[in-house]
């Protein structure tokens, strides 16, 4: 079946450092990306998504690429503050209905003060 | 109250109990989904009603069981389960308009389940 690859699992890094979280998917006709971000006891809340006409978006200190050839997209976090720790979760799918999204295994992120 | 709602926040259960997580949206939303989150695992699609539409994931065990009556409410059954069914479920809704719809998927807090 169709499935997502997200790496790492697990991620630590300094404050102010950058963050960055890569995945794969394997459906081809897969076109649109969403990122989700889970806080410890929260619910997943959509932070970022992409669509295949684009190869890059940008909102503030974060940013997605997207390359529809190697079928992979990346999660990139600039200035990380102790408030990104989450877990954050790729996504695939084809776009017709949230139905059809394929997450990853999310990456736990620690961000230390 | 906005968003979208989930009851019980948690429940523990005996596997031969019979059991009911509500889920209720305020968005408007025209499609509603259950998603199992493990520990260390992919968010699971359990089940899906999107415009009338049940699309099933053919490996949810008949143990739980669907119910959504209307656009806005949706219901899991839990009956007899097993203590491998310990997990969050989490209650998802989406604006589905075709070639239109963006995909975003508005999660409840979910309902941690215990099964003894």
């Amino acid at each position: 079946g169709e499935n997502v690859e997200q790496h790492p699992s697990t991620l630590s890094v300094q404050e102010g450092d950058s963050a960055v979280i890569k995945c794969t998917y394997s459906d081809s006709a897969s076109n649109y990306f969403p990122w989700y971000k889970q806080e410890l006891g929260k619910r997943p809340q959509l932070i970022i998504d992409i669509r295949s006409n684009v190869g890059e978006k940008k909102d503030q200190r974060i940013a997605v690429t997207l390359n529809k050839t190697a079928k992979h997209f990346s999660l990139h976090i600039t200035e990380t503050q102790p408030e990104d720790s989450a877990v954050y979760f790729c996504a695939a799918s084809r776009g017709t209905g949230g139905f059809k999204t394929i997450f990853g295994a999310g990456t736990r992120l620690f961000v230390k003060a | 109250e906005t968003g979208v709602t989930q009851t019980p926040r948690h429940l523990v259960m005996g596997m031969t109990n019979k059991k009911s997580l509500k889920c209720e949206q305020h968005l408007g939303h025209n499609a509603m989904y259950w998603y199992k989150q493990s520990a260390k695992k992919p968010l699971e699609l359990m089940f899906v009603y999107s415009l009338e539409e049940r699309v099933e994931n053919n490996s949810v065990p008949s143990r739980f069981s669907p119910e959504c009556p209307n656009s806005s409410h949706l219901f899991l059954h839990l009956h007899t389960l097993q203590p491998e069914d310990s997990a969050l479920y989490l209650c998802a809704s989406s604006r589905v308009q075709g070639a239109g719809d963006t995909g975003e998927l508005f999660f409840g807090e979910g309902s941690r389940l215990t099964v003894l």
